[in-house]
């Protein structure tokens, strides 16, 4: 596609329900990230994919938080029994390859509520 | 442990000044560095890249520094218009596996 793309725009849950968040990458685009950000806050590295291989998952928050990526292409970012902690902007990124070199794109972002 | 620090108070500035935004890093050895703009409600947008044998780097009116040896990288913007106000991130590689973090950002506001 011509830019990265994330579905839902925005999601409201109730507390302890399972939401599941979108990432349509950057045909070709190898490598993908998932980054969160707080209200006023920098941005959280959750998780990395190189193709379908995650090398590194070392930020996703807790065990209630999976990622999955498929056909290196769309992933979905799972976020089990929400916590009002967990409402944030959850922003994908991809590059052609990971690498120091990479610049990263960036989807506009799911805005997660939990009420 | 590593950090990657910005100035989290907002930089205001008159149109027409230079704006001049400082990444300070700790216990990192970067090869690379990143400088992104993030506009409300959307995603941050890449800028520049430098790399650490580059004193600096500029395009159009955007200038980045880095100093590796005092762990520092300084972003400049020239003859700054109201449209530059957004916040300014810099990135950086970490660890082993590569994984890019991001300081909290600096937010520019230009007055007209």
């Amino acid at each position: 596609g011509a830019g990265v793309s994330q579905s839902p725009s925005n999601k409201v849950t109730e507390k302890g329900k399972d939401v599941e968040l979108r990432c349509d990458p950057i045909s070709g685009h190898t490598a993908l990230y998932w980054y969160r950000q707080s209200l006023g806050q920098g941005l959280e590295f959750l998780i990395y994919f190189q193709g379908n291989s995650a090398p590194d998952k070392s930020g996703l928050p807790s065990d209630r938080f999976s990622a999955e990526r498929t056909g290196g292409s769309v992933s979905t970012l799972t976020i089990q029994r929400t916590q009002q902690e967990d409402s944030a902007v959850y922003l994908c990124a991809s590059s052609s390859q990971h690498g120091a070199r990479e610049k990263l794109f960036f989807g506009s972002g799911t805005q997660l509520s939990v009420l | 442990s590593q950090k990657i620090e910005q100035n989290s108070e907002a930089l205001n500035i008159q149109e027409g000044k230079t704006a001049t935004l400082t990444c300070n890093y700790t216990n990192y050895s970067p090869a690379y560095l990143q400088w992104y703009r993030q506009d409300p409600g959307r995603g941050p947008v890449f800028l520049l890249l430098i790399r650490e044998n580059e004193k600096e780097k500029r395009k159009e009116r955007l200038k980045v520094t880095f100093d590796t040896t005092l762990k520092q990288s300084l972003f400049h913007i020239t003859a700054s218009q109201p449209a530059d106000s957004a916040t300014y991130l810099c990135a950086l590689i970490s660890g082993n596996t590569g994984k890019l973090i991001f300081g909290q950002g600096t937010t520019l506001q230009v007055k007209p």
